[in-house]
C-alpha cells in the first residue's frame, strides 16, 4: 500500500469552528509532514513529525494545532482561522528524516480548506 | 538555506513533443538531492524523478529524464512524447537542509499539452 489518505477532501468552516483533518499512511514511514498550498504558490512546511514527536514548527500559529497519535496517523487540529488561511493542506510521509538517498515524500491528495 | 529557481511560470507543447522545464538551484551543501513533482488539478503531488549530487549518471524515469549539471546547479527535467495527461503543474524540490527531509520547492511550471 503505497498511499497516504486524507480527510476531508474539502472543508468549509467559520472562524469561531473547531475541525481536524486526518492523514493516514500504512507505508511504515516513520515521518511525516503538513504542507500548507495557497492558490498558485508552491507547498510551505508547516510541520514535521519523525517517530511520532515534533520536530519541526515552522512558525505556525497556535491556531493550527498538529498531532500524531501513532505512526500511521496525522491530525491537524484548526480552531479560530482567519480567511487567509483557506488553502490546500498537503499531508506527506517519508521513511525517515535522516536518512540520505532518495527518501521521497509520498502526498497525499489534500483537504481544500475554505475559512468564511 | 537552500534555494529552488524555476523560470517558466507556463509551457506549451504539442502532444507527442518533447519538452524541458528549467530548475536551477542553490545550496551550500556538499550532498543533496533533487525532485521533481507533478501537481494535477486535483492537488495531488505525484513524485516523478529522483537526482542524487554525486549520481554518475543522469536519472531517468520512462518518459521522464534528468538533464543534471552541477557545475550550473541546473535540474531540468525533460518529458518526452507528450501526452495530455501531463497537463499538470510541475514542481522542482530538494530537502531544506541536510539533517531534514521537509522539501523546499521552486515556484513551480504550469504544463499545457496540446492535441
Amino acid at each position: 500500500d503505497t498511499e497516504v489518505t486524507q480527510t476531508p477532501k474539502h472543508l468549509v468552516m467559520g472562524m469561531t469552528n473547531k475541525k481536524s483533518l486526518k492523514c493516514e499512511q500504512h507505508m511504515g514511514h516513520r515521518a511525516m509532514y503538513w504542507y500548507k498550498q495557497k492558490a498558485k504558490k508552491p507547498p510551505e512546511l508547516m510541520f514535521v513529525y519523525s517517530y511520532e514527536k515534533l520536530s519541526i514548527n515552522e512558525s505556525v500559529p497556535s491556531r493550527f494545532s498538529p498531532e500524531c497519535p501513532n505512526s500511521s496517523l496525522l491530525n491537524l487540529h484548526l480552531h479560530a482561522l482567519q480567511p487567509e488561511d483557506s488553502a490546500l493542506y498537503l499531508c506527506a510521509s517519508s521513511l525517515s528524516v535522516g536518512l540520505a538517498g532518495v527518501n521521497e515524500q509520498f502526498f497525499g491528495p489534500g483537504t481544500r480548506l475554505t475559512v468564511l | 538555506a537552500q534555494k529552488i529557481t524555476q523560470t517558466q511560470p507556463g509551457m506549451f507543447v504539442q502532444e507527442k513533443e518533447a519538452v524541458t522545464l528549467d530548475c536551477t538551484y542553490d545550496t551550500s551543501d556538499p550532498s543533496y538531492g533533487l525532485f521533481w513533482y507533478k501537481q494535477p488539478s486535483s492537488g495531488e503531488m505525484i513524485f516523478l524523478i529522483y537526482q542524487g549530487s554525486y549520481d554518475q549518471q543522469n536519472a531517468t524515469e520512462g518518459r521522464y529524464s534528468l538533464n543534471f549539471q552541477k557545475a550550473r546547479k541546473s535540474a531540468n527535467l525533460v518529458i518526452s512524447a507528450s501526452q495530455l495527461g501531463d497537463s499538470a503543474m510541475y514542481f522542482c524540490a530538494m530537502p531544506m537542509d541536510t539533517g531534514r527531509r521537509a522539501l523546499t520547492f521552486g515556484s513551480g511550471t504550469r504544463l499545457q499539452v496540446q492535441p
